[in-house]
């Protein structure tokens, strides 16, 4: 059974540092695109990034690419999404997920972690 | 990339069908049959409902279909249940090989 268990809420102030985690379990960690999507209070999913574990082949959504790095460990089957300076607006829910698909970086979003809250606040 | 467009909202009788839009563009819902949806309930993490414009993964209630035309897909659910009731969200593959989302419909079961 796939599973993507990702790490517990964080309350964090402005301006520090943050990485959150997500353990895959069930499938080949190496063979599929895996990700993040964030969800802020009150509002819609949007797509930041994948990482493929088999090479670190990265892609970024304009919108986070200077925002937040994704990177995997494939020893430890476990993917991570990071902050170098948190703010107000990073406050949101984030979703792990497996993205599978035959187009480049894959079509969809087949597995979902159960979600990490993130509170960034003074 | 912008967020394709959906219904704010959309409200049906239990039993009824309902159809759910989602517009993009050429670079994404018109060009390419990779379009999804997603199913969510409050405080739940999203479930993914159809993939690749109208097939279902195993375990999704026959219930729910896709369709698209264009640069707009549908989604349809048909026979209407209480436990329909819920957010449901789009995306598309795009020409940058990444993926947008709707912005999300609320389903109200009257």
């Amino acid at each position: 059974e796939v599973q993507l268990v990702q790490s517990g809420a964080e309350v964090k102030k402005p301006g520090e540092s943050l990485k959150i985690s997500c353990k895959a379990s069930g499938y080949t960690f190496t063979s599929h695109y895996i990700g993040w999507v964030r969800q802020m209070p009150g509002k819609g999913l949007e797509w930041m990034g994948i990482i493929y574990p088999g090479d670190s082949d990265t892609r970024y959504s304009p919108s986070f690419r200077a925002q937040v790095t994704i990177s995997a460990d494939m020893s430890i089957n476990t993917a991570y999404l990071q902050w170098s300076s948190l703010k107000a607006s990073d406050t949101a829910m984030y979703y792990c997920v497996r993205q599978v698909g035959i187009a480049i970086g894959g079509t969809n979003l087949d597995y979902w972690g159960q979600g990490t809250l993130v509170t960034v606040s003074s | 990339q912008s967020a394709l467009t959906q219904p704010a909202s959309v409200s049906g009788s239990l039993g009824q069908s309902i159809t759910i839009s989602c517009t993009g563009t050429s670079s994404d819902v018109g060009a390419y049959d990779y379009v999804s949806w997603y199913q969510q309930h409050p405080a739940k993490a999203p479930k993914l409902l159809i993939f690749d414009v109208r097939n279902r993964p195993s375990g999704v209630s026959y219930r729910f279909s896709g369709s698209k035309s264009g640069n707009t897909a549908s989604l349809t659910i048909s026979g209407l249940q209480v436990e329909d009731e819920a957010d449901y969200y789009c995306s598309s593959y795009t020409s940058r090989s990444a993926l947008v989302f709707g912005i999300g419909t609320k389903v109200t079961v009257l």
